[in-house]
């Protein structure tokens, strides 16, 4: 059984740059594609990424998602950070009978 | 659309069973799987099965034991989780995610369970 590990908190201002990494602890990151959840307070969550690098339409292209097979870990970087992107954020994965979330980060826009 | 819209909250007692629905429309129902996922008070998202609308397959998290049940009805598009024999930790909001496969892309609105004596 393999986990996903975040951070567990980032912070960034508006307007700026922020990645956020889920790293894989045993199997290859690349072997099962990586999706990325992202919850605001008091919501469901919604998919802003999915397979490793896929939006889905309505998430702004400011998100985005790739992977690294040298770190065996996935990336979410949201540019252009708004008030709005302050939120939980879960990476996600799965092997042949199982899936697995990441313990979120928190993100928070200063 | 597409649309999935979960039941109410449910106030359970321990050792009791719940049954939860998701009913729904705006996509062709048994293209796509089912997963369903809890999320304690303050806590993360863990995930609990998954089934293939197609035939009915389904697989679960060794963590609930076999105490989980999931099922469709494919002439209202709807499924269902039914987690048994309920303890205080079960206590959580509980959500449907429509996904291609393991990769979840709409989710319901959540339903709250809460288990009390």
């Amino acid at each position: 059984n393999f986990m996903l590990t975040q951070p567990h908190s980032v912070s960034e201002s508006p307007g700026k740059t922020v990645t956020i990494s889920c790293t894989r602890s045993s199997g290859s990151i690349a072997n099962n594609y990586v999706q990325w959840y992202q919850q605001r307070p008091g919501s469901s969550p919604i998919t802003v990424i999915y397979e490793d690098n896929q939006r889905p339409s309505g998430v702004p292209d400011r998100f985005s998602g790739s992977i690294d097979r040298s770190s065996n870990s996935a990336s979410l970087t949201i540019s252009g950070l708004k008030s709005e992107d302050e939120a939980d954020y879960y990476c996600h994965s799965y092997d042949s009978r199982r899936a697995v979330f990441g313990g979120g980060t928190k993100l928070t826009v200063l | 659309q597409v649309q999935l819209v979960q039941s109410g909250a449910e106030v359970k007692k321990p050792g009791a069973s719940v049954k939860l629905s998701c009913k729904t429309s705006g996509y062709s129902f048994t293209t796509f799987y089912m997963h369903w996922v809890r999320q304690a008070p303050g806590q993360g998202l863990e995930w609990m099965g998954i089934i293939n609308p197609s035939g009915g397959a389904t697989t679960y998290a060794q963590e609930l034991q076999g105490r989980d049940t999931v099922t469709t009805d494919t002439s209202t598009s709807t499924v269902y989780m039914e987690l048994n024999n309920l303890r205080s930790e079960d206590t959580a909001f509980y959500y449907c995610a429509r996904a291609y496969y393991y990769d979840m892309i709409d989710w319901g609105q959540g339903t709250l369970v809460t288990v009390s004596s």
